[in-house]
């Protein structure tokens, strides 16, 4: 199985310009999340999905936006791109909510110049 | 501060030696504590997993915690150079609905 896949793999983005960050998984989980890294400041949860039709906020929500349409698909959205979300953004997923067992696909590498 | 620390490194071994890893947090309530790998370019994947106080064993990994001193552990027996990687320790409480906090990630690499 596949897993969790992400898309694009990299991109260099204006300034301004929106975007959005593809996530899928076929392990039929039920919670999704979107992380961002950057260095020394390891993995900040952005938003989270316990379920579809349901999302939360993290840690870190401003400036992006999720929806979970159905169980496999959790896109990330960038709706005018500032340089500070220059990062690697990593989609995961575990099985239920409450499971501390968490899948990591990726990652995107997202450049806002 | 942040909640939980973790010293970045580099640590640099000679391959066959002992890898000990570690990190401190604040959070009291945190219950499950977990230790990533992460690979240069790749997303992180889970290496142990422990709930609560006490040691864990799978193969050459050990992880440790104690709880009393807000202090995990993860040891890393005859170390290979295929075991160079970022190592990311991952907390949560049940309350938080187990979302993660992590660490900022040790960079380790093994010399043949």
């Amino acid at each position: 199985t596949a897993g969790i896949t992400q898309a694009p793999t990299s991109q260099i983005l204006a300034a301004g310009r929106s975007m959005t960050l593809r996530c899928t998984q076929d392990m039929r989980h039920n919670a999704m999340y979107w992380y961002r890294q950057d260095l020394g400041l390891g993995l900040r949860l952005i938003h989270y999905s316990n379920t579809a039709g349901t999302t939360g906020k993290g840690e870190v929500p401003d400036g992006y936006s999720v929806s979970r349409a159905n169980t496999d698909d959790f896109p990330l959205t960038l709706a005018s791109a500032v340089p500070s979300q220059t990062s690697v953004y990593f989609c995961a997923s575990s099985l239920r909510t409450g499971m501390a067992e968490q899948f990591f696909g990726p990652g995107t590498r997202l450049t806002v110049l | 501060q942040k909640e939980v620390e973790q010293d970045p490194g580099p640590l640099s071994v000679p391959e066959g030696a002992i890898v000990s890893l570690n990190c401190t947090y604040s959070n009291s309530a945190f219950q499950y504590f977990m230790w990533y790998r992460q690979y240069s370019r790749k997303g992180p994947e889970l290496l142990m997993y422990t709930y609560s106080s006490g040691n864990k064993e799978d193969g050459r990994f050990t992880a440790q915690v104690d709880k009393s001193s807000k202090y995990i552990s993860l040891f890393i027996r005859d170390s290979q150079p295929s075991d160079s990687a970022t190592y990311l320790c991952a907390m949560s409480d049940q309350a938080a609905g187990n979302k993660l906090t992590f660490g900022g990630g040790t960079r380790v690499l093994v010399k043949p």
